[in-house]
């Protein structure tokens, strides 16, 4: 299947520093992709949807300056974690689907963002 | 928007039994609704997907069933094995936008 690589794997910082997290499409290019938070135990959770050569959408909740999201390619979208705090900690998710006869979404392998 | 609900949380089964996981969804323009395998700490792996103009898909051990009237879907998982322990995901989307996942079901399979 398609790949979508997401760097860093995971990442230790201190409160109220900045923390960029990359998504990449390896191999197709990615019109829209998508940014997830997963807690312990729970379910992954849509935080925004980030759209090649424009704005992102949020989600209801999810503050768009402090969870800063750049699309500026079609293999590649950013999510800044500005200002972390510990309740920040999470497991981040990116996802992007690859549209056409075998339309699917992939994952990335996630970031697990530590803030102390 | 899209809601997912999804059924049971946990589900504890022994080996070679089957496993039944099923989620409803309530927007009914949803029209792709896949099926997610999650180890711990890792990425979720789609494990299988049906569409809105399909009414059941298998692919060996596992089977997907869709009810667009009632709009539920259910994953079956038949000869359960061990290494199938995993949390698994439903989700629904129309054309892979705004895909909503269920909470989440762990699955434990008993030697």
């Amino acid at each position: 299947g398609a790949v979508v690589s997401q760097h860093p794997s995971w990442v230790i910082c201190k409160s109220g520093t900045s923390v960029k997290i990359e998504c990449r499409s390896l191999d197709f290019q990615a019109t829209t992709m998508f940014w997830y938070r997963q807690f312990p135990k729970q379910s992954l959770m849509l935080m925004a949807t980030s759209n090649e050569g424009s704005k992102a959408t949020y989600e209801q909740g999810v503050e768009k300056d402090k969870f800063l999201i750049n699309h500026a390619s079609l293999t590649l979208s950013t999510l800044t974690v500005t200002s972390a705090h510990p309740e920040d900690s999470s497991f981040y998710i990116c996802s992007a689907f690859l549209a056409g006869v075998a339309t699917a979404t992939f994952f990335g392998q996630g970031t697990r963002l530590t803030v102390v | 928007g899209e809601n997912v609900e999804q059924h049971p949380s946990t589900l504890s089964v022994q080996e070679g039994d089957s496993a039944v996981i099923k989620c409803t969804y309530s927007d009914s323009a949803s029209n792709y609704f896949p099926w997610y395998k999650q180890e711990l700490g890792k990425r979720p792996q789609l494990i299988i997907d049906i569409r809105s103009n399909v009414g059941e898909k298998k692919d060996q051990r596992i089977a997907v069933t869709l009810n667009k009237t009632a709009k539920h879907f259910s994953l079956h998982i038949t000869e359960t094995q061990p290494e199938d322990s995993a949390v698994y995901f439903c989700a629904a989307t129309y054309n892979n936008n705004d895909m909503r996942f269920g909470a989440g079901t762990r699955l434990t399979v008993k030697p």
